[in-house]
């Protein structure tokens, strides 16, 4: 199952309202999860199954969709959030992340 | 305080062999379906092999099936990565992480194979 997240790449401010995509080859019903990782350091869990809030990660991260379309939200961005982020399915073998999304500073 | 605690990355040469250690503590470790994920430098992530909880169902990638083999020892609370005929396209950063949705990563540890 190929996951295809856009944009590549993105520029935003702070304060903005910012959507990631990640698109499904195949359904997958709800087993994907969204993960933030800054340079040199490893992947964290932001979201699973598609809209759960992992523990301690801000409110203003927010996960939808299922089957084949999923967003991950930003409702404002703050400075600590610019960093790569990645969906990763994990409904069936081999287990699949997108490209990633590097989302920086405007 | 759940910690993942990857070693035994190094520098090795193609067609080489290296064992990865990842020692884990502060959960019930053998509750857990184990995993390992790799990062090449400037690249995307990568799923490489996982593990449950009693050892009796291994998953491979296709990119190290038959080359790699994963392993547990429940009483050392312990994960590993045997890794044999290495590659250079095998070079990256290991991380190992915890259950299926990855809700904890060790650092990571680094293996280059090079000549």
């Amino acid at each position: 199952i190929q996951l295809t997240q856009s944009p590549s790449s993105l520029s935003a401010s702070v304060g903005d309202r910012v959507t990631i995509t990640c698109r499904a080859s195949q359904g997958i019903s709800n087993y994907l999860a969204w993960y933030q990782q800054k340079p040199g350091k490893a992947p964290k869990l932001l979201i699973y199954a598609a809209s759960i809030l992992q523990t301690g990660v801000p409110s203003r991260f927010s996960g939808s969709g299922s089957g084949t379309d999923f967003t991950l939200t930003i409702s404002s961005l703050q400075p600590e959030d610019f960093a790569t982020y990645y969906c990763r399915q994990l409904n069936s073998y081999p287990h699949t992340f997108g490209q990633g999304t590097k989302l920086e500073i405007k | 305080e759940v910690q993942l605690v990857e070693s035994g990355g190094a520098l090795v040469q193609p067609g080489g062999s290296l064992r990865l250690s990842c020692a884990t503590s502060g959960f019930t470790f053998s509750r857990y379906w184990m995993y390992w994920v790799r990062q090449a430098p400037q690249k995307g992530l990568e799923w490489v092999a996982n593990i449950k909880q009693d050892g009796s169902q291994k998953y491979y990638a296709d990119s190290v099936k038959g080359r790699f083999t994963i392993s547990r020892d429940n009483a050392k609370n312990s994960l590993y990565l045997q890794m044999n005929s290495l590659r250079a396209d095998d070079t990256a950063v290991y991380y190992c992480t915890r259950h299926l949705w990855g809700d904890f990563w060790g650092r990571g540890t680094l293996v280059t194979v090079s000549s």
